[in-house]
């Protein structure tokens, strides 16, 4: 069974620039989430999809992040412009249901993006 | 979990010790809770889990203890190998649910 696929592996702009970063989840899997990991720290939830539907997007920053799943199948996130603190890895995951039965809520992670803001 | 910023704890074992790594929650109402692994370049890689109505759950090499009272998990793995050094970090579901909250990770180094 193929992981979660990220694109790119490694992104370097300058601030105030705008990056994209490109998800496609593990087939049939309804739920999808983007994290954000600093480096030496845990990764934290930016948004979590169900389906092409946004479950929880309390701690996406809003006013330069976006995320979007139209298909409900693969994903992109965007930022738009970024800072110096954006600087961190960008991880997707995946789960087949975002329910709280005990298999279906293991998230499987993709390589990640790691992104340099310069 | 705790932000530790740039340095994350270290425990580093002989090769074929068992290792011992803790974690501590703050959310007394989290009922699940899931171990992951972090090499480096590589994204988080599920190990175990475990229920709040269990307080052991036994994998291949490795045991999920819970100590729901002092709410304290800890991984241990047993003859650890050199493929076993990673970044450890204990999950768990917050109360509404939905949102896995990871802790600030441990880094395992095995020496040969």
């Amino acid at each position: 069974e193929a992981g979660v696929a990220q694109s790119p592996r490694y992104k370097i702009i300058e601030k105030r620039q705008s990056v994209a970063f490109w998800c496609n989840p593990i087939s049939g899997h309804a739920t999808l989430y983007w994290y954000q990991q600093i480096l030496g720290q845990g990764p934290k939830l930016l948004i979590q999809f169900q389906n092409n539907g946004v479950v929880d997007d309390s701690q996406l920053p809003k006013d330069r992040f976006s995320a979007e799943r139209l298909k409900g199948v693969d994903s992109t996130l965007k930022i738009q412009p970024a800072k110096l603190e954006d600087s961190a890895v960008y991880l997707c995951a995946s789960s087949p249901s975002g329910s709280r039965s005990l298999a279906k809520n293991i998230q499987y992670f993709g390589a990640g993006t790691r992104l340099s803001v310069l | 979990g705790e932000n530790v910023g740039l340095h994350l704890p270290t425990l580093s074992v002989q090769e074929g010790d068992n290792s011992i790594i803790n974690c501590a929650y703050s959310n007394s109402a989290s009922d699940y809770f899931i171990w992951y692994k972090q090499e480096s370049g590589k994204g988080p890689q599920f190990i175990i889990d475990i229920r709040s109505n269990m307080d052991k759950r036994q994998g291949q090499r490795v045991t999920v203890l819970l100590n729901k009272t002092v709410k304290h998990l800890s991984l241990q793995i047993a003859a650890t190998q050199p493929g076993d050094s990673a970044v450890y970090f204990c999950a768990d579901y917050n109360n509404a649910g939905n949102m896995l909250t990871f802790g600030g990770g441990t880094r395992l180094m095995v020496k040969p």
